[in-house]
C-alpha cells in the first residue's frame, strides 16, 4: 500500500477542467510533486511546489494544497493529457521519496 | 541534449543476480541525490532505493533491504543496483531518477528511460 492515497480514475471531457487528489500526512509538511506516464513510457515531471513546470509543460497544469489533501488541477484538458499521474512527495521520515498509486485519466 | 540511459536489465532465474547502470550524459549526477524506482506490471511506481550525491547516506525499502545495494560513481556520472537473490515479485521496469530540491519542494527531475528485469524459472 502507498503511504500517498489517490483514486485508481477520473475521466474528462476535451476542454473541461479535471483534478487530481493525492491524500497523506505527509503532505502537511512536505509537498508534492506531479508525474505523467503514458503507456510504454518513463514518467515525466510535470509540476513541483507551488506551479512551478519544467521548460516544455504547459500552462494548463496548476496544484493546490490544504492540509493533507494535494491537487493537480488540468484547465481545459487535452487529448494529449490522457495517462496516469502519480503524486510525489517524501515519507513522513523525510528519508526517502514515496508515490501514490496512480490516477489512469481519461480525456473523452 | 540529455540522456539518461539504463543498462544490465534481462531475464534471470530466482535466486539469480543482475546489475543495473545508469548514466548520464548532457547532465550533471554527482551533486545530486539519486534513487531507483520500479514499476511491476500494471502497477504503480514503488520507490527503492536513495543514495545521498556522496554515497555516505543510503537507503532501502523493506522490500529489498539485504538483497540491493546501491553504489555509485561519481566520476564516471554513474548510478548502480547490484540485485541479489531476485524474486518472482521482483520482476518489474527499473527506472533511475535524479532528486532535486528547489523552492521548498522535493522532486525527481530526469529519469531514465526504464529497464526491464524478469525473474522467472
Amino acid at each position: 500500500s502507498s503511504a500517498l492515497t489517490q483514486g485508481p480514475a477520473v475521466s474528462v471531457a476535451l476542454g473541461q477542467t479535471v483534478r487530481i487528489t493525492c491524500q497523506g500526512d505527509s503532505l502537511r509538511i512536505y509537498s508534492a510533486s506531479w508525474y505523467q506516464q503514458k503507456p510504454g513510457q518513463a514518467p515525466i515531471l510535470v509540476i513541483y511546489g507551488k506551479n512551478n513546470r519544467p521548460s516544455g509543460i504547459p500552462d494548463r497544469f496548476s496544484v493546490s494544497s490544504s492540509g493533507s489533501t494535494a491537487s493537480l488541477t488540468i484547465t481545459g484538458a487535452q487529448a494529449e493529457d490522457e495517462a496516469d499521474y502519480f503524486c510525489n512527495s517524501r515519507d513522513s521520515s523525510g528519508y526517502h521519496p514515496v508515490f501514490g498509486g496512480g490516477t489512469k485519466l481519461t480525456v473523452l | 541534449e540529455v540522456q539518461v540511459v539504463q543498462s544490465g536489465g534481462g531475464l534471470v532465474q530466482p535466486g539469480g543476480t543482475l546489475r543495473l547502470a545508469c548514466t548520464g550524459s548532457g547532465i550533471t549526477f554527482s551533486s545530486y541525490e539519486m534513487n531507483w524506482v520500479r514499476q511491476a506490471p500494471g502497477k504503480g511506481l514503488e520507490w527503492i532505493s536513495y543514495i545521498t550525491s556522496s554515497g555516505r547516506t543510503i537507503y532501502y525499502a523493506d522490500s529489498v533491504k539485504g538483497r540491493f545495494t546501491i553504489s555509485r560513481d561519481n566520476a564516471r556520472n554513474s548510478l548502480f543496483l547490484q540485485m541479489n537473490s531476485l524474486r518472482v515479485e521482483d520482476t518489474a521496469v527499473y527506472y533511475c531518477a535524479r532528486e532535486r530540491r528547489n523552492v521548498g519542494a522535493t522532486f525527481l527531475d530526469y529519469w531514465g528511460q526504464g529497464i526491464l528485469v524478469t525473474v522467472s524459472s
